[in-house]
């Protein structure tokens, strides 16, 4: 079982707040990263992360911004939520080099009004 | 980005028929992933497969990694209806990102 969390499962939240949705993994990987679902689609890579201060931008242009300053902790923020954010954010994480396994997290889903 | 092809895009079979889906991709890959979603939940990883030709079993799922390694395939035997869901493939090539596929979703009828 794999030992990502994110917080919060489910959140509603109203246009131009700012937001930080959380992930947590204890597996000790290096690589982290952010992916945006719509319901029952596929999933785009928004940012990810080699390390600690390491911060890269996915294949989906994306409004929002991360952080990495600890190896366990990958947060993502928004900060000004607008409806066209709702969605699905999945965090997910793998150790570095080849070979490797992508573990997820539950998700957060997110809803702007 | 890359994109890898699933197919067929949504299955609705009777439980107890087996179930085939496939992933192609225009790039090599060195790892392939079989992951299912249930609505709502992250995606779990079913099979990794890490070379060419390599067939894997896990309980009633065996996935397989084409020879060309462009594409992979999944079955499930004898289907029971705590296999609905999206079926996604990811493939990766070196360290590098993986790219998921569309999902193929499965609906079992009892």
């Amino acid at each position: 079982e794999a030992d990502i969390y994110q917080t919060p499962r489910y959140l509603v939240i109203g246009t131009g707040k700012k937001i930080t949705l959380e992930c947590s993994q204890t597996m000790g990987h290096d690589k982290m990263y952010w992916y945006q679902q719509d319901p029952g689609m596929e999933l785009h890579l928004i940012h990810y992360s080699y390390g600690v201060n390491s911060t890269e931008k996915g294949d989906l242009s994306s409004e929002s911004t991360v952080s990495r300053i600890r190896t366990e902790h990958f947060p993502l923020t928004l900060e000004s939520a607008r409806p066209s954010h709702t969605s699905q954010y999945l965090c997910a994480s793998s150790e570095l080099g080849t070979n490797t396994e992508a573990f997820f997290g539950q998700g957060t889903r997110l809803t702007v009004v | 980005g890359q994109q890898l092809n699933q197919s067929p895009q949504s299955m609705f079979i009777q439980e107890g028929e087996d179930v085939s889906m496939n992933c192609t991709s225009s790039s090599i890959f060195n790892t392939w992933l079989w992951y299912k979603q249930d609505p709502g939940e992250g995606p779990v990883l079913l099979i990794a497969l890490y070379k060419a030709g390599e067939l894997t079993s896990n309980g009633r799922l065996t996935a397989q990694f084409g020879i060309t390694r462009k594409d992979s395939f999944l079955n499930i035997s004898a289907s029971i209806p705590s296999d609905v869901g999206i079926y996604f493939c990811a493939g990766q090539f070196l360290g590098n990102q993986f790219y998921f596929g569309t999902g193929t979703s499965l609906t079992v009828i009892p």
